[in-house]
């Protein structure tokens, strides 16, 4: 159970378009969802938690109209890249945590997606 | 400032020998900590976590709030279980959720 798919797993794109990214809950409800990049062979920091239903909550430093959230059911959230370029190259991961904000509560991880900015 | 540590990026022991991995966390609320684990081409998973007091693939973690630590053990380690491992902490709000720098294990048989 608590299995989270993130689609696409690769994109490449040009300089200035928009990439969006999904990250679904597929068998359990997720009120929050959270948002990571990581670069090669470093952590993952923490972007932004993704709430349903509400604007989501960035972390210091994440510019939220470069990375558009949106949480739209218990069981989607989105992460859109607007206007991309290279230096946003990485590789981004949602994660959703079952039993919503409680905190002891384990984050389950989708498969990454790898952003390839030209 | 960081919130969780992991001192050591690179760590190898031989099959059979215990193993180790550091973590200490800043924190001044109650902390809730985690081991998660990513083998080789594989997304990160869920190892353990210190309120479940559990003991998962051989491996233990306790709380130590005194030393601000919650070590990650394993008496005998197996060539499996060479991945990189993270240490997270959730803040008691809830909404956030850090994670160290890892620490990349090498089990060497």
């Amino acid at each position: 159970g608590a299995v989270v798919s993130q689609h696409p797993s690769w994109v490449i794109c040009k300089s200035g378009t928009s990439v969006k990214i999904e990250c679904r809950s597929l068998d359990f409800q997720a009120t929050t969802m959270f948002w990571y990049r990581q670069f090669p062979k470093q952590s993952l920091m923490l972007m932004a938690t993704s709430n349903e239903g509400s604007k989501a909550t960035y972390e210091q430093g994440v510019e939220k109209d470069k990375f558009l959230i949106n949480h739209a059911s218990l069981t989607l959230s989105t992460l859109t890249v607007t206007s991309a370029h290279p230096e946003d190259s990485s590789f981004y991961i949602c994660s959703a945590r079952v039993g919503g904000t409680v905190s002891d509560q384990p984050q389950h991880f989708g498969d990454g997606t790898r952003l390839s900015i030209l | 400032a960081q919130r969780v540590t992991q001192p050591e990026k690179l760590l190898s022991v031989f099959k059979g020998a215990p193993v180790e991995l550091k973590c200490n966390y800043s924190y001044s609320g109650s902390p809730e900590l985690f081991w998660y684990v990513q083998y080789s081409r594989q997304r990160l998973q869920l190892l353990l976590r210190h309120i479940s007091r559990e003991s998962i693939k051989g491996f233990t973690a306790d709380l130590n709030k005194g030393e601000t630590s919650f070590h990650l053990k394993k008496p005998f380690a197996q060539e499996e279980d060479s991945a990189m491992y993270y240490c997270a902490l959730s803040l008691s709000t809830g909404n956030q959720f850090y994670f160290g720098t890892g620490t990349s294990l090498t089990v060497i048989p």
